[in-house]
């Protein structure tokens, strides 16, 4: 089954205690990328990856890092967590590369990280 | 600057009536539009999609959507509405080349309620 998967789906930690959520997808898609939802703001893109080793900021980038090392897998990174990065995050994946794409985005099934 | 607005956050209707959820964007040119549903403590799924020709456009579980480009608009209706149609729908529009991102812009969402 094609899938976008996250783990974990809920974590609560504190602040400045680094984290990773991963994000795999097993579509062999190259393009992925990272959104956080808020209430009353939507999804907003906080990196993106055009393939292994290919990463660039999204619209929300700070006190985030990401890596591409394998196609499939594209972790999130908060070195030093703060509250107001407590949101719903979503993983997404897509075929198609730069340009218009028709290619259908995938979303993983979220994960809310709360950071006390 | 490329936006999408859901004017309405939150909508109640009947079970077995008739819905229409509204969504507006802001683009320059064609754009491709997307509604996604987020049914609660799930990821996002594509309800339907539309790229070009046929205005109307019908997606799954009953939905359609139709795009009128002279309001900007691209509605979600659904004829008879189910209680497992309760949820949260985002409408979005892209991707767009800016960076080449080709990110989504979500609108904000319009939360169904379904009453019995």
């Amino acid at each position: 089954e094609a899938q976008v998967t996250q783990n974990p789906r809920y974590l609560i930690t504190v602040t400045g205690k680094k984290l990773t959520v991963t994000c795999s997808q097993n579509m062999n898609h190259e393009y992925m990328s990272w959104y956080r939802q808020d209430p009353g703001l939507g999804l907003r893109q906080i990196y993106y990856s055009m393939n292994v080793e290919v990463t660039d900021k999204g619209d929300v980038p700070e006190g985030y890092k990401v890596s591409r090392k394998e196609k499939r897998n594209f972790p999130l990174i908060l070195e030093s967590p703060s509250p107001n990065q407590t949101s719903l995050y979503f993983c997404a994946s897509r075929a198609g590369l730069a340009g218009l794409s028709t290619d259908t985005q995938y979303f993983g099934p979220g994960t809310r990280l709360t950071v006390l | 600057a490329q936006s999408v607005t859901q004017p309405d956050i939150h909508i109640t209707v009947s079970e077995g009536a008739s819905l229409e959820l509204r969504c507006n964007y802001s683009y320059g040119a064609t754009p491709y539009l997307f509604w996604y549903v987020q049914s609660p403590g799930q990821g996002l799924q594509l309800l339907l999609k539309y790229f070009s020709g046929d205005t109307l456009v019908q997606g799954i579980k009953g939905f359609e959507a139709e795009f009128k480009r002279s309001q900007s608009s691209f509605n979600l209706r659904k004829p008879s509405v189910h209680w497992s149609d309760a949820a949260e729908y985002f409408c979005a529009v892209g991707p767009f080349l800016s960076g080449a991102t080709n990110k989504l812009i979500f609108g904000t969402g319009t939360l169904l309620a379904v009453q019995p």
